[in-house]
């Protein structure tokens, strides 16, 4: 089953805070977030394994809630590169490997 | 380090036809995945090949078919194409490590079926 995200778009001013929601209905192993500038390849952000661990990349960082089957990606102090959708990748089950089921997709507009 | 590559970048073909997509993994990647995008919406997995066999298959008509090669590549066959197959199609490779597999995306191949 597709996992939800929210919201489904966001416009920020540049320096400004953002939080995008990833959940699922089905016990998560991994989350793994891309994001996608019109007309380009998903571009790999991270991964957060079983254990709520939490990863940063830069002023990008995320969380898994494993109870909750929830992750959160959060991005502080926003960038006008910030801009794109936003997805995030499931893998369902006991392992990390094989298919990734996408969420819908939020759109991040990073105004100046 | 070359990325993931695939060709053609865009395609035109009518209902009926067949069309042949390739991918070259990163180097490194002994595993590919292939995705559709409609305008839109998520990547949408159609199947990943390991050892040059189907290892998982998404929720796809036996239409869509593939094959890895030795040295990795791999290519996705859509027969008798219908206008609803107009998409990006997007290669993914990745490899096993302590962590599991990240998969890294190709730049994707746009199919326009008229």
């Amino acid at each position: 089953q597709q996992p939800v995200q929210s919201p489904q778009a966001v416009i920020l001013r540049e320096g400004e805070d953002a939080v995008i929601n990833c959940s699922s209905s089905k016990a998560l192993y991994s989350v793994h977030w891309y994001r996608q500038k019109h007309g380009e390849a998903p571009v790999f952000l991270m991964i957060l394994l079983k254990g709520g661990e939490q990863k940063g990349h830069e002023k990008i960082s995320a969380s898994f809630n494993e109870k909750k089957q929830q992750s959160s990606l959060y991005l502080t102090a926003s960038q006008l590169s910030y801009s794109g959708t936003y997805f995030c990748g499931t893998a369902n089950g006991s392992s990390n490997t094989g298919k990734l089921i996408f969420g819908q997709g939020t759109t991040l507009q990073v105004k100046p | 380090d070359a990325g993931v590559t695939q060709s053609p970048t865009h395609l035109i073909k009518t209902r009926g036809q067949q069309v042949t997509l390739r991918c070259s993994p990163k180097s490194g990647h002994d595993t590919v995945s292939w995705y559709q995008q409609a305008l839109g919406q998520g990547p949408q997995f159609i199947f990943q090949y390991y050892e040059e066999e189907e290892r998982q298959r998404g929720n796809f008509p036996d239409r869509f078919s593939g094959h890895q090669f030795p040295n990795y590549s791999s290519e996705l066959n859509v027969n008798a194409l219908l206008l609803g197959d107009s998409a990006l199609y997007l290669c993914a490779s990745s490899r096993l490590t302590a962590f599991g597999e990240t998969q890294y995306f190709g730049p994707g191949t746009r199919l326009l079926v008229l």
